[in-house]
């Protein structure tokens, strides 16, 4: 059974880097795209990207530059960079797999999350 | 992009009745929706898929209709475990979610 686990820091201060990082167990890496997903307090759910093991990872392309997703096959996670944080990525950061359903028609949806991580940007 | 309207923004409603929530895509999108629960502190969870195929495990008072442009999640008959947010979201189209429907207690 596919089980995501998120780590990563819970404080970061602004324009500090942050890196998330999604371990997955069960399946590997490689045979899934994968996302993150993340949601401000109060607010809904911003979907910031998605990779797959081989190729470019895509970015939401209303989101600030300075995120990077990445894929490390020999440890069977993915990571989420942002860097030069402000108060406005303060939010729970979600890993996600990608249904296998219909990716191969470019059509994603998420089925399974990972619990969540709260990152909260504030000097 | 494509652009998805939930409504209502909240619905209150009593164990036992039968609510509908809907999503409006601002384009066609066929029958490519996906709809999540979410509760409080805790992270989506997939419902249904293709606008009406229910997940494996979740409840059958659920149910998803639509195609086009109009789609809708029902509930037949409320649970206490069912109060939560719901949002959409068009999987022919990548970064978009509806802004949620928070499901209230009466």
């Amino acid at each position: 059974q596919v089980r995501l686990q998120q780590s990563g820091p819970a404080l970061v201060k602004p324009s500090e880097t942050v890196s998330l990082t999604c371990s997955v167990s069960g399946v590997s890496i490689t045979s899934y795209y994968w996302s993150w997903v993340r949601q401000p307090p109060g607010k809904g759910l911003e979907w910031i990207g998605y990779i797959y093991y081989i190729g470019s990872p895509n970015y939401n392309p209303s989101l600030k530059s300075g995120v990077t997703i990445s894929v490390d096959t020999s440890k069977n996670q993915f990571s989420l960079t942002l860097s030069s944080v402000t108060a406005a990525d303060t939010a729970v950061y979600y890993c996600a797999r990608i249904s296998p359903r219909d990716v191969f028609q470019s059509h994603y949806y998420m089925d399974v999350w990972g619990e969540g991580t709260t990152v909260t940007v504030s000097s | 992009d494509i652009q998805m309207t939930q409504s209502p923004s909240t619905l209150s409603a009593s164990v036992g009745d039968r609510v509908t929530i809907s999503c409006r895509a601002s384009q066609g999108i066929s029958t490519w929706l996906a709809w999540y629960q979410q509760k409080p502190g805790k992270a989506p969870k997939l419902l249904i898929h293709r606008a009406s195929s229910l997940e494996s495990g979740v409840p059958s008072r659920f149910s998803g209709s639509g195609s086009g442009t109009e789609f809708t999640l029902t509930i037949s008959s409320l649970q206490p475990d069912d109060f939560a947010t719901y949002y959409c979201q068009p999987y022919n189209s990548p970064y978009t979610f509806g802004q949620g429907t928070k499901l209230e207690i009466k």
